[in-house]
This record gives C-alpha cells, structure tokens and sequence, in this order.
C-alpha cells in the first residue's frame, strides 16, 4: 500500500495570495497522479491526470507539477479567491493498483 | 456530464439492522466503481472495489460479510452494511471509473451513516 503524505494539513490565506501545497509519495513503480479538490457537501472534484515526469498541467488559476523520479507534485494556486477554500487530495497510483488518497491539504481563504 | 449520485446522503439505524447505499452513474455506465469509508480527520480509504457482473474485491481488513457490494448493472453499485454496529458509524462515497479514460473516478457526494 502507498504511503502518501500531504503537506501542510491545512492552510489559511489571505484572498489574493498564492499558494501551493505538496504531495509526496513513493516514486517506485509509478503511474499516474490525480488531484481532486473537495469542497464541504459537494463531491470531490477531479482537477488534474498527471502521468508524466515533468508533467505540468493547468487549469485557470490552479496549476500542478510532478516529478516521478523524486517522488513528489506541487499544486499551486495563483491569485487565491474564497471560492478556492476546499480540501486538496492527492492519489498517486502504480501499476497493478488503485489509486490511494493522501490525506488532504486544507484550504482555507479568508476575504 | 460524469455525474455520480448516492442515496441516502445520510441515515440513522439502530444497532443490528442492515442498511444499504446506492451508487449511481446518471450520464455514462461505469464497469467498476469503488467504495471509500471516511474516518474522521482522516482520508478516503478504499474498501472495495466493483465489477459489473462479477464479485468485488476487498481491501485487506475490510469484511466482505459485512460490507455487501452487489454491482448488478453499468450504472448501479449498493453496499449494504450488515448488522451495523455503532463503529460502522462514517462516511461512506462512492466513485465510479470514467470508461477509456486515464483512470479518472467520478465520486458521489457520499452518505454519512450513523449507528445508535
């Protein structure tokens, strides 16, 4: 089983601040990388598919790196806005296996 | 599109009785689906995951006596908690995979279960 470790646990920012958070997992055996975002009530949201060493995607104001070889993904907010509060969760997966869910940064914006 | 319900989003049962929780996928069929349990402060575990047509597949220290998977058709997955016992008390969310795509899950908004 993926030991996957999240950092920080939790975050607050001032609006308009940027910020990024990392997910740290076990670089052996590899496949791809999801990120959710999950806000209260709601389902989680699927942000990024990152399969690639190098890998950096981006979505708006939310963008996200991944390096394979060390083991870890950066997830970066530019411009941070309240509606951005939620939890961040990470989930690498390797070959042959699901995909497990780090235990989540988080995000708290205040106005 | 992608849209995954579940139903209930929460009930309360006595100690004993059984419960069952639908997952749904209302705009694509989904061949597997998964469950999660959410401990508090704590992340998504799996607990199984399901195959349309077959058995599901258990997660190590999960009882698949008492957490019944039953994935009777490509849009419908149940977990029926059996004699539940107050520490079955969580939060239960389902996914379910996106056919052809990189693994992508859609997750249902969940459904918090408490036992008294």
């Amino acid at each position: 089983i993926l030991n996957v470790e999240q950092s920080p646990q939790s975050l607050h920012v001032q609006e308009g601040d940027s910020t990024n958070f990392t997910c740290s997992f076990p670089s052996s055996n590899f496949y791809a990388l999801h990120w959710y975002r999950w806000e209260t009530a709601k389902s989680p949201e699927a942000l990024f598919v990152m399969t690639l060493n190098g890998d950096e995607k981006k979505k708006g104001r939310i963008s996200a790196t991944l390096n394979t070889k060390e083991g870890y993904s950066y997830l970066y907010i530019k411009g941070s806005q309240p509606e951005d509060s939620a939890t961040y969760l990470c989930a690498p997966g390797n070959y042959g296996q699901n995909f497990v869910f780090g235990p989540g940064t988080r995000l708290s914006v205040l106005p | 599109g992608a849209v995954v319900s579940q139903h209930p989003s929460w009930v309360i049962c006595k100690s004993g009785t059984s419960v069952k929780i639908e997952c749904r996928s209302l705009d694509f069929q989904a061949t597997t689906m998964f469950w999660y349990r959410q401990f508090p402060k704590q992340s998504l575990m799996l607990m199984a995951t399901s195959n349309e047509g077959s058995k599901a597949t258990y997660e190590q220290g999960v009882e698949k006596d008492k957490f019944l998977i039953n994935h009777a058709s490509l849009t419908l997955s149940t977990l029926t908690v059996t004699s539940a016992h107050p520490e079955d008390s969580s939060f239960y969310i389902c996914s379910a995979r996106f056919p052809g795509g990189a693994y992508e899950q859609y997750f249902g908004p969940g459904t918090r279960l408490t036992v008294t």
